[in-house]
């Protein structure tokens, strides 16, 4: 099993581009999240799903969108990227919506 | 929101030694978890508690779910240096997690 995946591993952008981010887990689970890591704050939760066809907004979703149209894959995008958007972005899978297993993340930088 | 205090930031140790860090919250919690992050990794889960006084161990790893449920402790016993990396707490309720800052860990051999 690969567990959860994230696809690029790596991505710059300029100002105002857009792009989309892939997380895919192979475990069948019910529970999706999106979250950033900045220096110092820790992962913070940008959206979520419960399952497949929902969605939910988390702690920091402003500038940012979400879908789940397969219950293996969980999009993010960013519609137009700003500089405050820098970060790695960390997408994570649950049976039980407290134990998280994360990928290995997408370092974003906008310039 | 939920915050989370997480303690000490940082700590710097010599192989061998034991390590404890701590974090609190001014919110209750159902359901305490510990992370560790290698540079370049995603989190990966050590232990997960569900039960407020509850004492895990997993290995040299030794955690505690706080009596009131607003706090946790993890203790790492006998460090070596591939324990090297940053722990994160996470609180947990109504299906999402609150994360502590972390706290970087640095042994020395």
């Amino acid at each position: 099993n690969a567990g959860v995946t994230q696809t690029p591993k790596f991505r710059v952008l300029k100002t105002g581009q857009s792009m989309t981010l892939l997380c895919a887990q192979d475990m069948n689970h019910e529970y999706m999240y999106w979250y950033r890591q900045d220096p110092g704050m820790g992962l913070r939760l940008i959206h979520y799903s419960v399952g497949e066809g929902t969605t939910a907004k988390g702690e920091v979703p402003d500038g940012y969108n979400v879908s789940r149209l397969k219950k293996q894959n969980f999009l993010l995008g960013l519609e137009s990227a700003a500089p405050s958007q820098t970060s790695v972005y960390f997408c994570a899978s649950s049976w039980t919506a407290y134990e998280q297993y994360f990928g290995p993340g997408t370092r974003l930088t906008v310039t | 929101g939920q915050q989370l205090n997480q303690s000490p930031q940082s700590m710097f140790i010599q192989e061998g030694e034991d390590v404890s860090m701590n974090c609190t919250s001014s919110s209750i919690f159902n359901t305490w978890l510990w992370y560790k992050q290698d540079p370049g990794e995603g989190p990966v889960l050590l232990i997960a508690l569900y039960k407020a006084g509850e004492l895990t161990s997993n290995g040299r790893l030794t955690a505690q779910f706080g009596i009131t449920r607003k706090d946790s402790f993890l203790n790492i016993s006998a460090s070596i240096p591939s324990d090297v990396g940053i722990y994160f707490c996470a609180g947990a309720s109504y299906g999402k997690l609150t994360f502590g800052q972390g706290t970087i860990l640095t042994v020395h051999p």
